[in-house]
């Protein structure tokens, strides 16, 4: 079964440094998105992208934060200069469209990011 | 703005008990509503989806049903197992295109 895939599981970095998380979404997915959960709170969403652009982005996806496809499987997601409060889980997530797929949405397992 | 509640944030049962979990939005447009589960620490695992147009989708002792014009979907788990514990999200989609989710009903079914 075509599943979303995340790395690193888990990171470790010092507040300032620069984070690159990887995510391969589904091959015939179109929509990719980026969203965060705080340990003990909601999933909350950062940014979604389509047709190698973004397409909305949440007031949490500030100058520090980018997204990119730098080719046709990987999206990453680029923290620039970490801060204490980016300690959180990110999922990775796609979906096909509505008419082809039904727009369901498939998450990866997660990147765990720890800034000390 | 759209925004998901979901009630009631945490349950705890035996095991063997039907039970029903909610999740109600504000904006009724919506294309289509997801219910996941999602372990400590792990993914979201897609349980059910629900299209706008249908009213409800069955898989296995899980039921979700949908009800666009009062904001409500529920979802129904019947005869409840220790391996039923996690938390529970629904989460929404419309004109945005983006999901957006509830707070989560955290289950615990005891043995």
């Amino acid at each position: 079964e075509p599943e979303v895939t995340q790395t690193p599981s888990h990171q470790v970095t010092q507040m300032g440094q620069e984070v690159i998380l990887r995510c391969v979404p589904i091959s015939n997915h179109l929509y990719f998105y980026w969203y965060r959960q705080i340990l003990g709170q909601k999933v909350e969403f950062l940014v979604s992208f389509y047709n190698n652009e973004i397409s909305e982005k949440s007031e949490i996806f500030d100058d520090q934060f980018s997204v990119e496809r730098p080719d046709g499987s990987n999206f990453t997601l680029k923290i620039r200069s970490t801060k204490l409060e980016d300690s959180a889980m990110y999922f990775c997530a796609s979906r096909g469209t509505f008419l082809a797929n039904t727009g369901e949405l498939f998450f990866g397992e997660g990147s765990r990011l720890t800034v000390l | 703005k759209q925004e998901v509640t979901q009630i009631p944030a945490a349950l705890s049962v035996p095991e063997g008990e039907n039970l029903v979990l909610n999740c109600s939005f504000t904006d009724s447009a919506i294309y289509n509503l997801q219910w996941f589960r999602q372990d400590p620490g792990k993914g979201l695992t897609s349980l059910l989806l629900i299209q706008s147009s249908q009213r409800e989708q069955t898989s296995g002792r899980l039921n979700a049903s949908l009800d666009k014009s009062s904001g409500r979907s529920t979802l129904y788990i019947a005869a409840s197992q220790p391996g039923d514990s996690a938390t529970y999200l629904c989460a929404v989609i419309g004109g945005t295109y983006k999901y957006i989710f509830g707070t989560g009903t955290r289950l615990k079914v005891l043995a």
